[in-house]
């Protein structure tokens, strides 16, 4: 079964460009996490999306970014302008959602690679 | 609010020391607890899991027991091996809701042979 796929693995930036990255989950998984690891910090939840809706945003600074997964599949998350403190490692995580079968066990959250941003 | 305090690193250790890494949680309900696992180039991968109270997660000779009177969730392994070396943070995902994971700092430990 093929995992979480993240690209770009890496990417740097100056401040106030904009950049994207991408996440396609795991088959079949119907809920999609966008989350930001600051160096030396544990993930923080950004966006959770349902499908193609979202459940959770409140941590997201909208002022700059913003994500969308329009067919329930794919993600992109964008932010534009990009600030010094953006710099972390975004990560995109799916799971296959308490709608499927409700149990505890459907929430299981599967992590891709991540990528790097490093903005200058 | 919910929250998740682990211990301090980095942790070094010898090949064959006993690891404990600390995790108490801040929460309402009765979240699930999860260790995640993060070696060196690698995404997180879940570790162990527990679901509800005095549940004891397992994997990889890792264990973790949920206790809600102490509210903590304390990694252990009886013997290490220098490929343990990662960095392992604790989580929590809070009871109803949706189930996004609140995470610890994580601690980074190093296994020397």
């Amino acid at each position: 079964e093929a995992g979480v796929a993240q690209s770009p693995r890496y990417k740097i930036i100056e401040k106030r460009q904009s950049v994207a990255f991408w996440c396609n989950p795991i088959s079949g998984h119907a809920t999609l996490y966008w989350y930001q690891q600051i160096l030396g910090q544990g993930p923080k939840l950004l966006i959770q999306f349902q499908n193609n809706g979202v459940v959770d945003d409140s941590q997201l600074p909208k002022d700059r970014f913003s994500a969308e997964r329009l067919k329930g599949v794919d993600s992109t998350l964008k932010i534009q302008p990009a600030k010094l403190e953006d710099s972390a490692v975004y990560l995109c995580a799916s799971s296959l959602g308490g709608g499927v079968s409700g149990t505890r066990t459907s929430y299981e959250q599967y992590f891709g690679p991540g990528t790097r941003l490093t903005v200058t | 609010g919910n929250s998740v305090t682990q211990m301090e690193g980095p942790v070094t250790l010898s090949e064959e020391a006993f690891l404990t890494i600390n995790c108490t949680y801040t929460a309402t309900g009765y979240p699930s607890l999860f260790w995640y696992v993060q070696y060196p180039g690698e995404g997180l991968q879940l570790l162990l899991k527990a679901t509800k109270a005095d549940d004891k997660g397992s994997n990889k000779g890792f264990e973790a027991t949920y206790r809600k009177e102490t509210t903590s969730f304390h990694l252990e392994k009886g013997s290490v091996q220098v490929s343990d070396s990662a960095v392992y943070f604790c989580a929590l995902s809070p009871q109803g809701g949706s189930e996004k994971l609140v995470f610890g700092k994580g601690t980074k430990l190093t296994v020397n042979p």
